[in-house]
């Protein structure tokens, strides 16, 4: 249980072109959903905090207007990188908050999508 | 939000028991400490948490002092495959506030 999904695993890109990253909860339901960037052999940083029916609320530093987020349901958040520059490639990771009697209360994360702008 | 402090990297042979410590020294009384494992281009994957004493599962144990400022990830017997970067991680069970420092890259040697 507590699969978390991503599409795509991976993407490419022309500079100036906008991608959408979608992130599933599987098999349970996730009121929060978390975007974190992770540049090679550095670690994972949170982007923005997303939960459902509501505004995302981006770190420090973190551009809203870039990086659009949508949690429409339950089960998906959506990441669109808009505009996308080279200096945006990046590997994005997603998260899913578990809650309740059957999951631990953590984040179950997803396999990631590695983004290329060209 | 409690820092950790771990390793940058360490190495260990086939078969030998790993161990990794961490330090939170400004732990708070509502933080758990947790571990993750992350191979190259996939997501973190959670290994243990804990509170306080010792936990263990079917593929690690976690040692926490009494005082909680510090905790030892322990790998068993560790294989090839656990060549990883893992990370400890320190906050209230659920909280949004994830912060995920440099890790420890472990390299296991044939």
């Amino acid at each position: 249980g507590a699969v978390v999904s991503q599409h795509p695993s991976w993407v490419i890109c022309k500079s100036g072109t906008s991608v959408k990253i979608e992130c599933r909860s599987l098999d349970f339901q996730a009121t929060t959903m978390f975007w974190y960037r992770q540049f090679p052999k550095q670690s994972l940083m949170l982007m923005a905090t997303s939960n459902e029916g509501s505004k995302a609320t981006y770190e420090q530093g973190v551009e809203k207007d870039k990086f659009l987020i949508n949690h429409a349901s339950l089960t998906l958040s959506t990441l669109t990188v808009t505009s996308a520059h080279p200096e945006d490639s990046s590997f994005y990771i997603c998260s899913a908050l578990g809650s309740g009697l059957t999951l631990r209360d953590e984040q179950f994360f997803g396999p990631g999508t590695r983004l290329t702008v060209l | 939000l409690a820092k950790t402090t771990q390793p940058i990297s360490m190495d260990s042979y086939e078969g030998q028991e790993v161990n990794i410590t961490c330090s939170h020294n400004n732990i708070a009384t509502n933080d758990y400490i947790t571990w993750y494992q992350q191979f190259p281009s996939q997501g973190p994957r959670f290994i243990i948490q804990g509170y306080k004493t010792k936990v263990t599962n079917e593929v690690a144990s976690l040692f926490i002092p009494a005082d909680r400022k510090s905790s030892t990830l322990s790998l068993p017997r560790v294989s090839l495959s656990d060549t990883a970067v893992y990370y400890c991680l320190v906050g209230e069970a659920g909280a949004n506030n994830l912060f995920f420092g440099t890790g420890t890259r472990l390299t296991v040697i044939p």
